[in-house]
């Protein structure tokens, strides 16, 4: 079965650091992977997603992700954090039946 | 302007009552879905819809419903069977079911008086 870890609930770095969340995946089938973000009382928004093709996706907001299949990895990084980052951030995989399975979500705080 | 809307935004609920929640999509997909989210948990499938006039249980559908009469609405009723119901709501739809990218509606906050 399929399932998906995001080490951390928590993740704090500083304004201007680099941001690194971790996504880990298991997958009977070969994975499509998503990242979405979440800010405050707000629906889920689409950062980036991998199908097939090149490994290191580039979404919007600067952020990127590499799959790494011999890691089962999928981790989100953004060089230079800005304040306006601050969200939650959700992992998810598509499922055998092509429904999403989601982290369980990592908050990231930007510090001043 | 496509999306999807959600109302309302806060929901109150009283002992023993029955709620709705409306979802509205004018992007013309076919596929429509329902998740609770609560705190620390990711998101969790209540009940998902491939295309109108179906639609099917996900995880946690027990003291939930939901009507796929129009292929741009998909309401969630939330029943006084279901004993925990805070929640933050999240509607969501996708071009078809076996479209991976789903986009999502701004959510309904569902408080018990």
């Amino acid at each position: 079965a399929q399932s998906v870890t995001q080490l951390g609930s928590h993740v704090s770095v500083s304004e201007g650091a680099l941001v690194l969340l971790r996504c880990n995946y298991s997958s009977s089938v070969p994975p499509y992977l998503f990242w979405y973000v979440q800010y405050p009382n707000q629906g889920l928004q689409l950062l980036l997603k991998y199908t097939t093709g090149a490994t290191l996706v580039k979404g919007i907001n600067g952020f990127e992700a590499e799959f790494k299949k011999s890691e089962t990895s999928f981790h989100l990084t953004k060089p230079s954090a800005h304040m306006s980052d601050a969200a939650e951030y959700f992992c998810a995989v598509i499922g055998s039946n092509y429904q999403l399975i989601w982290g369980a979500g990592t908050k990231l705080i930007i510090k001043p | 302007d496509g999306g999807i809307t959600q109302s309302p935004k806060y929901l109150f609920r009283k002992e023993g009552q029955n709620v709705t929640l409306s979802c509205e999509q004018n992007l013309n997909h076919d596929a429509m879905y329902w998740y609770r989210q609560d705190p620390g948990q990711g998101l969790r499938l209540i009940y998902y819809s491939q295309i109108v006039n179906d639609f099917q249980k996900g995880d946690i559908a027990e003291g939930y419903s939901v009507s796929r009469e129009k292929k741009e609405s998909f309401p969630l009723t939330v029943t006084s069977a279901q004993k925990n119901p805070t929640a933050f709501y999240l509607c969501a739809s996708s071009i078809a079911w076996d479209e991976e990218t789903q986009y999502f509606g701004p959510g309904t906050r569902l408080l018990v008086l």
